[in-house]
């Protein structure tokens, strides 16, 4: 079935630090992404929607110059925390539809992000 | 905006006994309501879901309940083991976007 692959599962680093974070599309076109962050015993949180080829749509609230999203292809999408700080510390995961909009999503295993 | 309410936040029943999980949205547009279940550090997996055109779906021990007129969607396990400890999120969508309610922590005693 669908696969959509994450990457790092796990991310320790000190404050100040960009951090990179990646998914994959392995056996799916995937046109659009949905990041979201996730805190302790909380819901997912939507922060943006990536689009291949156009600028992410980022959820009120969600700094876009902080979370800097990029999709040019139609396999990557890609999230980039700059400059982290420990309040940026968190569970990262992206989902991407895989046909209509009644279809199950596909989810990234997440990124645990720890920010010293 | 759009919104779910889930409830209740936290749910503990004996092994063996069912358990139910109540979800009301606010979009009259939302046509798409999947549960998921996660466990603890680990990515949300789909468990059932329900489109618009149906009133009740059962997969097993699951079924999901939907009344549109009342906005409002339910998750019923019945027989619960002690694997189904977790956290379950229902969401609602209409257009690839999921609206996701706050979860419920599902606890089964033994």
């Amino acid at each position: 079935g669908a696969v959509v692959s994450q990457h790092p599962s796990r991310v320790i680093c000190k404050s100040g630090t960009s951090v990179k974070i990646e998914c994959r599309s392995l056996d799916f076109q995937a046109t659009t992404m949905f990041w979201y962050r996730q805190f302790p015993k909380q819901s997912l949180m939507l922060m943006a929607t990536s689009n291949e080829g156009s600028k992410a749509t980022y959820e009120q609230g969600v700094e876009k110059d902080k979370f800097l999203i990029n999709h040019a292809s139609l396999t990557l999408s890609t999230l980039t925390v700059t400059s982290a700080h420990p309040e940026d510390s968190s569970f990262y995961i992206c989902s991407a539809p895989t046909g209509l909009w009644d279809q199950p999503q596909h989810f990234g295993d997440g990124t645990r992000l720890s920010i010293l | 905006g759009e919104n779910v309410e889930q409830h209740p936040s936290t749910l503990s029943v004996q092994e063996g006994d069912s358990a139910v999980i109540k979800c009301t949205y606010s979009d009259s547009a939302s046509n798409y309501f999947p549960w998921y279940k996660q466990e603890l550090g680990k990515r949300p997996q789909l468990i059932i879901d329900i489109r618009s055109n149906v009133g009740e779906k059962k997969d097993q021990r699951i079924a999901v309940t939907l009344n549109k007129t009342a906005k409002h969607f339910s998750l019923h396990i019945t027989e619960t083991q002690p694997e189904d400890s977790a956290v379950y999120f229902c969401a609602a969508s209409s257009n690839y976007q999921l609206i996701w309610g706050a979860g419920t922590k599902l606890i089964i005693k033994p």
